[in-house]
């Protein structure tokens, strides 16, 4: 069965302190990582995609990284406004546009 | 643009009671996907549209559960009888055809008491 697993559930941070959250990935295929960013009371709000191992992408003061087995956002030294839950998910074959979420990592940067 | 509308905002309703969400895509967009989101089991995607044709409903918990798109700015997710174990946050979300970006509502969030 296809599998998202979010690390670690809960991260609080210093601002300024540089860290990164896990997304492993037990899938039959990948056909794209998707990384989603989600405020209180709001609907996600699309960060990034990966297609291939080794792909990198950087939007401001984030980071994405993509292996065979996982992908990491790095966050370098992350502001109070960073604070949210991110999201990411897979989309497992090229004939479906199902995307399978893991349940996010919660983020709080403190002044 | 003013984004994926979605109404209502918040829904209460009692057990048994028949539940519409409702939805307005951005224009132009051709898919439209309808999410549920609980603290359990995160976002899991109920069922998607393409040009208005449902493509993949398995997500579809039960009978109970129906969608439909019935012109490309409007789509209804109706749960009828409605559970309690059905209070959740529903998202919709919409896309280009040929985009990779989704983009989703401020959900819908419901509570069958």
């Amino acid at each position: 069965e296809d599998q998202v697993t979010q690390s670690p559930e809960a991260l609080r941070l210093q601002e300024g302190e540089s860290s990164s959250l896990n997304c492993s990935y037990t899938v039959s295929g990948l056909r794209g990582l998707f990384w989603y960013r989600q405020d209180p009371g709001k609907g996600p709000e699309f960060l990034f995609t990966l297609y291939s191992a080794g792909e990198e992408k950087e939007k401001e003061r984030l980071k994405a990284t993509l292996t065979k087995k996982e992908s990491f956002l790095h966050i370098t030294a992350p502001k109070p406004e960073d604070s949210a839950t991110y999201l990411c998910a897979v989309k497992t074959s090229i004939n479906t546009d199902k995307l399978i979420f893991g349940t996010g990592t919660r983020l709080q940067v403190f002044p | 643009d003013a984004g994926v509308i979605q109404s209502p905002r918040h829904e209460v309703t009692e057990m048994g009671q028949e539940v519409t969400l409702r939805c307005k895509p951005i224009s132009g967009h051709d898919y439209l996907f309808w999410y549920r989101q609980t603290m359990m089991r995160g976002l899991e995607l109920l069922i998607y549209f393409n040009n208005n044709v449902p493509i993949d409903d398995s997500g579809m918990p039960e009978d109970r559960f129906s969608a439909k798109m019935p012109n490309a700015s409007f789509s209804t997710l109706k749960i009828q009888p409605s559970e309690p174990r059905d209070s959740a946050v529903y998202f919709c979300a919409s896309r280009r055809q040929k985009g990779t970006e989704a983009f989703f509502g401020q959900g819908t969030r419901l509570t069958v008491v």
